[in-house]
């Protein structure tokens, strides 16, 4: 079982629809992540959240925007969003230097 | 580059036999972690070792490091159909506290 709660498990949107991603932990952990993972490829981090704030961007666009409005939840915005985003979406988080805790992810689907 | 290249790319065994997967790096490392994977689900973390350490055990889960050829490697002992997925090793390298993935082992266990 994980501790990390990822909502909703899978979604199909169209690319002028707008939806969000859900992620929370009760972990007390201070450093939440988005990762975002295609088929039989490693994950590839997106945003890094450190004590609610965003302190790293890894060059996404702005069809994606990440939220985290307190230490247990995060969320990741979709709008407009193209085929080639079709992926698995996951949300970590852990203690600095240390483990990852992964959610199940949100396997997204966009047409 | 700060990614872990991971050997092979895909094993396949029988179930009791041993597997051996192999993860090299270039970069000063504070920590090496492995995660397994089953399909479409999220990571879960299975042995992290640090740079001042050179084997650690959980389990059938054996993992060494050696920082002077900057190589990790995960056994699996006494393989069992439920061990098949994909494995990931990630680095942490000095002075970052993100975690960057390798490309992965697709492991499969024949019953």
């Amino acid at each position: 079982d994980t501790e990390v709660t990822q909502t909703p498990k899978h979604l199909v949107m169209g690319m002028t629809n707008k939806k969000s991603l859900k992620c929370e932990q009760h972990m007390g952990h201070r450093a939440m992540y988005w990762y975002k993972q295609k088929a039989k490829k490693p994950p590839e981090l997106m945003f890094v959240y450190s004590y609610e704030k965003l302190s790293i961007n890894e060059s996404v666009p702005s069809r994606f925007s990440p939220e985290c409005p307190n230490s247990s939840l995060l969320n990741l915005h979709l709008h407009a969003l193209q085929p080639e985003d079709s992926a698995l979406y996951l949300c970590a988080t852990g203690a600095t230097n240390e483990k990852l805790f992964f959610g199940s992810g949100t396997q997204l689907s966009v047409l | 580059s700060q990614q872990g290249e991971e050997d092979p790319q895909a094993l396949s065994i029988q179930e009791g036999e041993n597997a051996t997967m192999n993860c090299s790096y270039k970069t000063s490392i504070n920590n090496l972690q492995w995660y397994r994977q089953n399909s479409g689900r999220g990571l879960v973390h299975l042995i992290l070792i640090r740079s001042n350490e050179r084997e650690k055990h959980s389990g059938r889960l054996r993992v060494t490091l050696d920082t002077s050829k900057k190589s990790s490697s995960l056994l699996i002992t006494a393989s069992r159909a439920a061990d098949t997925a994909s494995y990931f090793c990630a680095l942490l390298p000095g002075g970052s506290y993100i975690p960057t993935f390798g490309r992965g082992t697709s492991l499969i266990v024949h019953p």
